[in-house]
């Protein structure tokens, strides 16, 4: 079954940095884009980043610069969302959502979430 | 760049057709025709509806429907149904400085 799946909640102070992973099935991850998106608790979704298939180009939200970073690791099929000096208002459920080239500037498919919330 | 302003919420009867508006500007999805819609239940990942503005993925049902408009985009629901209850966002490339920004958000709420 095509899916994405995320990894679990993370609770973290402000100041500090946070990882999360999307593992791809039942396709190969780099034939496709992955982007980012996250929602604040009750609110809408925001565009976070944009990494390419193939050649890994990655692009970012200004909102974000300098905190962010998107990889992927081919050999086991995950893509990742590092943010750095993390604040209060980072607390939100982030999604990985594929970018299907047959659907330009579409995410046809979503992992689950991952809560990530920052508190001291 | 704000976010693309949709109603808070739209109600109807099963069987009846609502509409959801998705207000740009000309940064956005007046000049993008990528405009696509997401429906989101509570607690989970969205799932896409439309795409391009008018077009349907695979295995999406007939009853949804897009358009576009100058500066707006719509979706619309026809034959109302007690599964369509949740949470759409719209969302419009909008450049290469901000690449996407989403809707505000419409709660749907079948009577």
């Amino acid at each position: 079954q095509v899916q994405l799946l995320q990894s679990e909640t993370e609770v973290r102070g402000p100041g500090a940095s946070m990882k999360v992973s999307c593992k791809a099935f039942g396709y190969t991850l780099t034939t496709y884009g992955i982007n980012w998106v996250r929602q604040a608790p009750g609110q809408g979704l925001e565009w976070v980043a944009w990494i390419g298939s193939y050649n890994g180009d990655r692009k970012y939200s200004q909102r974000f610069q300098g905190r962010v970073t998107v990889t992927t690791n081919s050999s086991t099929n995950t893509a990742y969302l590092e943010v750095g000096r993390l604040r209060p208002d980072d607390t939100a459920v982030y999604f990985c959502a594929r970018e299907n080239q047959w659907l330009p500037d579409a995410f046809d498919l979503w992992g689950q979430g991952t809560m990530v919330a920052v508190s001291s | 760049q704000s976010a693309l302003t949709q109603p808070v919420s739209v109600s109807g009867s099963p069987g009846q057709s609502i509409t959801i508006s998705c207000s740009g500007t000309s940064s956005d999805i007046g000049t993008y025709n990528v405009v696509s819609w997401y429906q989101q239940h509570p607690g989970k990942g969205p799932k896409l509806v439309i795409y391009e503005a008018t077009k349907r993925p695979s295995g999406v049902s007939d009853r949804f429907s897009g358009s576009k408009s100058g500066t707006t985009a719509s979706l619309t629901i026809s034959g109302l149904q007690v599964e369509d209850e949740a949470d759409y966002f719209c969302c419009s490339y909008a450049g290469d400085i901000t690449f996407y920004v989403f809707g505000t958000g419409t709660r749907v709420t079948v009577l």
